[in-house]
């Protein structure tokens, strides 16, 4: 039972264009919403995250949007660079933080030069 | 600044060999972590510890067993090595503390084949 869905495996953006990446989750008790990125032959590093209270997180050229009628958050890059390409993973935690987050299955963005 | 170490970073073995997969965090944090990456499954949690002298199941902890033998050091011990254990192991710290960023540090990776 995946409770927090990536449906697409893979993305293909244009450089200077927007990326946005989808995530889903079954789970009501969620609370909190993280974004990894990850490098291949490296460790996921984080790069920005949302709570349940807010319905949009801005870092640079990151954006989380967060619905939560719908179950529903998104990474927005805008604009696309090539050192972006990398495998983007979706997380989930309840109430108390980042014990045992759940993490979705990745979708690996790709940037074409 | 070492962050979280893995070792090794890889290994082969065969069907009931026993390993132990090392890791140490030198950031002073309370919580850390053991998952594993397979394709199409993301990462999924192994155990966890949540602080020194604590472990808990996470989402697949069957085959395994770990040892928290202080706060820097966590390590993840495969008693009879199956071959659907063959993935890539991630160890994570966090400091439980700060929930303003949820933020887990991974190490490299390990990469594991059981034959």
């Amino acid at each position: 039972d995946q409770q927090v869905k990536q449906n697409s495996p893979s993305l293909s953006v244009q450089e200077g264009r927007i990326s946005i990446l989808n995530c889903d989750y079954t789970n009501s008790m969620f609370d909190y919403f993280l974004w990894y990125k990850k490098y291949p032959a490296e460790g996921p590093t984080f790069l920005i995250s949302i709570s349940s209270i807010k319905d949009k997180n801005e870092d640079g050229r990151f954006t989380v949007f967060l619905n939560k009628s719908a179950k529903h958050l998104s990474l927005h890059i805008v604009p696309s660079q090539p050192g972006d390409s990398a495998v983007y993973f979706c997380a989930a935690s309840g109430l108390f933080g980042n014990e045992k987050l759940t993490f979705g299955t990745g979708t690996r963005l790709t940037i074409i030069p | 600044n070492a962050g979280v170490t893995q070792t090794p970073k890889f290994q082969v073995l065969k069907t009931g060999q026993s390993m132990t997969l090392q890791c140490a965090q030198d950031m002073n944090h309370n919580s850390m972590y053991w998952y594993r990456q397979d394709p199409g499954m993301g990462l999924r949690l192994i155990y966890y510890s949540a602080s020194e002298g604590t472990t808990d199941k996470g989402e697949v902890p069957n085959g395994y067993n770990v040892s928290r033998l202080n706060k820097r050091e966590f390590s993840l011990r495969l008693e009879s090595a199956a071959p659907s254990q063959t993935s890539v192991y991630f160890c994570a710290s966090s400091d439980q503390g700060d929930l303003n960023t949820g933020e887990l540090f991974f190490g490299e990776g390990s990469r594991l084949t059981v034959l």
